[in-house]
C-alpha cells in the first residue's frame, strides 16, 4: 500500500532534550516536506526537499532541522525542542514536478514538550 | 509565505443541512485544493481544481475554482456525522510546495 509514515503518533519530552519524528515513503517521491498545524494558523511548511541531498527552509523552519540521505526517508530533527514546538506535525511527499494534486499526507504525529 | 485566508473558522450544522466555506487570496493561484482531515488523521485531497470557473463535484461535495482566480468556494449538500473534520483550502506557490489556509472546523449533530 502507497503510504507515508511518521513515528512515533504521540510523543512528550522535556524542553531541550534532542528528538528525531522520522518519516518514510514508498512510493519513490523525490518531493518531501515537513508541516505543523496549530490551531486557526492551519499547516505551516517547516522543511521541505527536491530531492536526495537538497533540502530547504519553508515558511517556519526555527528550532527544526531535516536531512534527506536517502530518498525514501526525511526525518525532522528538534535540537533543543522548547514548549512553543508543542504541535501535530505531518509528513508529506509528493512527485517532484508533477500535479500538485499529488500529496500524500502521514498520520501526523502530536508532540507535546514539557 | 503566501496567504490564504479560510472563512468560517468554525461550522455547527444539523445534520442535512448544507455546508459552504470559501478561501482567499491576494494572489492569484493557478489550482485550488481543498482536502479533508479525519479526527487523528492526515489531510486527504477531496478536489483539485485547475481552471478558472470550474466547478467540479465529488459525489455531495462540489468545489469551485473563483473567476478572479483569487478565490474558491467549497459546498457539501445534505451533511452527515461523518463529514465531520477540518477542511483546508490550499494552492502550490512554487514547484511542488503547497501553502494551506487556516481550515474550517466542522461539527454535524446528529
Amino acid at each position: 500500500e502507497a503510504q507515508v509514515t511518521q513515528n512515533p503518533r504521540y510523543l512528550i519530552t522535556v524542553t531541550g532534550k534532542k528528538l528525531t519524528v522520522t518519516c518514510s515513503q514508498n512510493m519513490n517521491h523525490e518531493y518531501m516536506s515537513w508541516y505543523r498545524q496549530d490551531p486557526g494558523l492551519g499547516l505551516r511548511q517547516i522543511y521541505y526537499s527536491m530531492n536526495v541531498e537538497v533540502t530547504d527552509k519553508g515558511d517556519v523552519p526555527e528550532g527544526y532541522k531535516v536531512s534527506r540521505k536517502e530518498k525514501r526517508n526525511f526525518p525532522l530533527i528538534l535540537e533543543s525542542p522548547s514548549p512553543n514546538q508543542t504541535s501535530l506535525y505531518f509528513c508529506a511527499s509528493s512527485p517532484a514536478g508533477g500535479n500538485p494534486d499529488g500529496y500524500t499526507f502521514g498520520s501526523g504525529t502530536r508532540l507535546t514538550v514539557v | 509565505g503566501q496567504q490564504l485566508n479560510q472563512s468560517p473558522q468554525s461550522m455547527f450544522i444539523q445534520e442535512g443541512e448544507d455546508v459552504s466555506m470559501n478561501c482567499t487570496s491576494s494572489s492569484i493561484f493557478n489550482t485550488w485544493l481543498w482536502y479533508k482531515q479525519d479526527p487523528g488523521e492526515g489531510p486527504v485531497l477531496l478536489i483539485a481544481l485547475y481552471k478558472a470557473g470550474e466547478l467540479t463535484s465529488n459525489g455531495r461535495l462540489t468545489a469551485q475554482f473563483g473567476i478572479t482566480r483569487k478565490d474558491s468556494f467549497l459546498n457539501i449538500s445534505a451533511s452527515i456525522p461523518s463529514d465531520v473534520g477540518i477542511y483546508f483550502c490550499a494552492g502550490p506557490v512554487s514547484g511542488s510546495r503547497l501553502t494551506f489556509g487556516e481550515g474550517t472546523q466542522l461539527t454535524v449533530n446528529p
